[in-house]
């Protein structure tokens, strides 16, 4: 069964400060994972997309890596600012429509 | 573009009343269909999916069903809420290439 870990489970950071949100999965063999971001009581943004025969992707300020060997992928951000603050989650696809997320990281960028 | 729209936004009904959730897909053809729920601190649960009209997939054991009567339209149903189904709904459609877009979510209380 696929299990799937975001540490730390807050983060608060000051403006402007460039940061790593962590995902960990237990299961390497996925065919892709994303990340999202999401805002209270909102639904799920799409942020980045990883498929398992890339290493990264890059959207703007942001940046996802992905590697599989170790069952881990971190999305970067790059000069953090208020509007980021969010929770940013991460979902791994396994099998046919076998989709796990983790719990997400919250994230608080202070002015 | 393609808009995934979900009504109602919000919801509270008694413990024992039926529900019907809706979400609706514009812009796409033939869509893989989910629906989520995300309970108050916790991750996501992947309840149901869809590859097709009148197919539907389970992957947890509960109180729901969910029915696909057209191609774009996905449905979420309870004969009798329990108060445990309390949470935030979300349906999401997936592209060929595997990235996941989300509505706006229903927020059900079961009173």
């Amino acid at each position: 069964k696929q299990e799937v870990t975001q540490i730390p489970a807050a983060l608060s950071v000051p403006e402007g400060e460039n940061l790593v949100l962590n995902c960990s999965f237990t299961d390497s063999a996925i065919y892709n994972l994303q990340w999202f971001r999401q805002d209270p009581g909102k639904g799920l943004t799409s942020l980045l997309l990883i498929q398992s025969s890339q290493r990264e992707q890059t959207s703007g300020r942001l940046n996802a890596s992905l590697d599989k060997s170790s069952g881990r992928s971190t999305l970067y951000i790059a000069a953090s600012q208020p509007g980021d603050s969010a929770t940013y989650l991460c979902a791994v696809t396994t099998g046919y429509q076998k989709v796990t997320f983790g719990t997400g990281t919250k994230l608080q960028v202070i002015p | 573009s393609q808009t995934i729209h979900q009504w109602p936004a919000t919801l509270v009904q008694p413990v024992g009343s039926p529900l019907s959730l809706e979400c609706t897909v514009e812009g796409t053809s033939n869509p893989n269909l989910y629906w989520y729920r995300q309970a108050a601190g916790r991750g996501l649960q992947l309840l149901f999916y869809s590859v097709g009209i009148g197919q539907i997939s389970s992957e947890v054991p509960q109180n729901l069903s969910a029915s696909r009567p057209q191609d774009r339209q996905f449905i979420l149903s309870s004969k009798k809420l329990l108060l445990s189904d309390s949470g935030f709904y979300l349906c999401a459609w997936r592209t060929i290439s595997g990235e996941q877009y989300f509505g706006p979510g229903t927020r059900l209380t079961v009173t």
